[in-house]
């Protein structure tokens, strides 16, 4: 079945760019919703991103100035980019599948937790 | 954005009780055309990501135990846990996927 890993850098400095990559093994990437999502410590679930296809994205407002989703189907990975990160950027990231036509999230990675912190 | 509200925050049940949750959208997450409500659930133990329960408010995922149950629809939903098992205990959230901008609930803890 498929798998999904996340993977970057656990500690990012204040202003600084965060660059995660998730792998996606079991299964090709073409096709479906492929989202990140995070989770602030001890807090709720936030919808960053998707990607579908290469060309269709769709963005958090709240995130949408400093987040780039992108998709290398020739890896089976995607990636985020968040610039300009705050000590309100710390989370745990989690990459998602959604389905081909609806965006509920199964399965997921395990997550990575990033720190910003100087 | 769609705000998807739960109640109660954190409730206790003993063990063989039921669990009942409750998720209210801000607007209508029913589809006419195809009569989906676009909900689901999930539940998330501690250090584990999130795992689908429930999707199209009523559907169980592969492998969920048939004591989980979503019912609902439009703006109001239900997730019940039937005969509480103690590995049960978890945070549990809401998602509307209606919108192309997918929002959660803040989250239920259910404990013993």
């Amino acid at each position: 079945q498929v798998k999904l890993q996340e993977s970057g850098p656990g500690l990012v400095k204040p202003s600084e760019t965060l660059s995660l990559t998730c792998t996606v093994s079991g299964g090709s990437i073409g096709n479906s919703y492929w989202s990140w999502i995070r989770q602030s410590p001890g807090k709720g679930l936030e919808w960053i991103a998707w990607i579908q296809n290469s060309d269709s994205t769709n963005y958090n407002p709240s995130l949408r100035s400093r987040v780039t989703i992108s998709i290398d189907a020739s890896k089976n990975q995607f990636y985020l980019r968040l610039t300009s990160v705050t000590a309100a950027d710390t989370a745990i990231y989690y990459c998602a599948k959604g389905g081909a036509s609806s965006i509920w999230f199964d399965p997921w990675g395990l997550g990575t937790l990033v720190t910003v912190s100087s | 954005d769609i705000v998807m509200t739960q109640s109660p925050d954190s409730l206790a049940v003993s063990l063989g009780e039921r669990a009942t949750i409750n998720c209210k959208s801000s607007q209508n997450i029913l589809y006419t055309p195809n009569n989906n409500n676009y909900l689901a659930w999930y539940q998330q133990k501690p250090g584990q990501p999130p795992k689908v329960l429930i999707y199209w408010a009523s559907t169980r995922g592969s492998g969920v135990p048939d004591r989980f149950s979503g019912s609902g629809s439009g703006t109001d939903f239900t997730l019940t846990i039937s005969n509480l098992q103690a590995e049960d205990v978890a945070v549990y959230y809401c998602q509307q996927y209606y919108s192309t901008r997918p929002t959660f609930g803040q989250g239920t803890k259910v404990e013993i």
